[in-house]
């Protein structure tokens, strides 16, 4: 079985752009979530979706988005970028129900934002 | 609210010596507790879970027992292995508001674990 797959796996932006990072989660997995990972912040929950509804959702302003489309892939999109959003994106996928089920992470994308 | 505090790193330690990070955490209810290893430009794995109380997740020589008395979730290996070098986050899955069937992980800091040979 395929496991998670991240695209781009690296970007470079400007202040000021807009960015659009994809998940493709494991197949028959419904939910995708979205991390944020800082070396001063840490793993930070961004969002999660499940059967293209957003689920839980993290501390994070409205500048962050997301969106799952019907094949459970699923897109992060951050605005306006800022410096301060230069980090790690992980997406990890997995069936969805429970607090047991174990989640499946992707290499992530690393953002750089100048 | 839920949180998870664990041990802070770096930890370097020889080869073949025993290791021990520590994990603890706070939460309503009964949350699942897993411990995930990041090996370098590597996204995270799933190194060992335990789901109640007394559970003892173990993986590849690694062991955690879940203790409901102390609100631990310790990482222990007898015989630490250079590949062993990782990133270590301790975590936990509790139901989200709202959605009965959904979860949220919240992880800890991580710690850094180097291996001299």
């Amino acid at each position: 079985k395929a496991g998670v797959t991240q695209t781009p796996r690296y970007l470079i932006k400007t202040r000021g752009q807009q960015v659009t990072l994809s998940c493709s989660p494991i197949s028959g997995h419904r939910s995708v979530s979205w991390y944020q990972q800082t070396p001063g912040q840490g793993l930070q929950f961004l969002f999660e979706y499940f059967s293209e509804t957003q689920r839980n959702k993290g501390n994070f302003p409205g500048r962050f988005s997301g969106r799952q489309f019907s094949n459970s892939r699923s897109e992060m999109n951050v605005s306006t970028l800022e410096l301060g959003d230069s980090a790690l994106y992980l997406c990890a996928s997995s069936s969805g129900t429970g607090i047991y089920n174990e989640q499946f992470f992707g290499p992530g994308t690393r953002l750089t934002v100048l | 609210g839920n949180s998870v505090t664990q041990m802070e790193g770096p930890v370097t330690l020889s080869e073949e010596a025993f290791l021990t990070i520590n994990c603890t955490y706070t939460a309503t209810g009964y949350p699942s507790l897993f411990w995930y290893v990041q090996y370098p430009g590597e996204g995270l794995q799933l190194l060992l879970k335990a789901t109640k109380a007394d559970d003892k997740g173990s993986n590849k020589g690694f062991e955690a027992t879940y203790r409901k008395e102390t609100t631990s979730f310790h990482l222990e290996k007898g015989s630490v292995q250079v590949s062993d070098s990782a990133v270590y986050f301790c975590a936990l899955s509790v139901p989200s508001e709202g959605y009965s069937s959904a979860s949220k992980i919240i992880f800890g800091s991580g710690t850094r674990l180097s291996i001299r040979p």
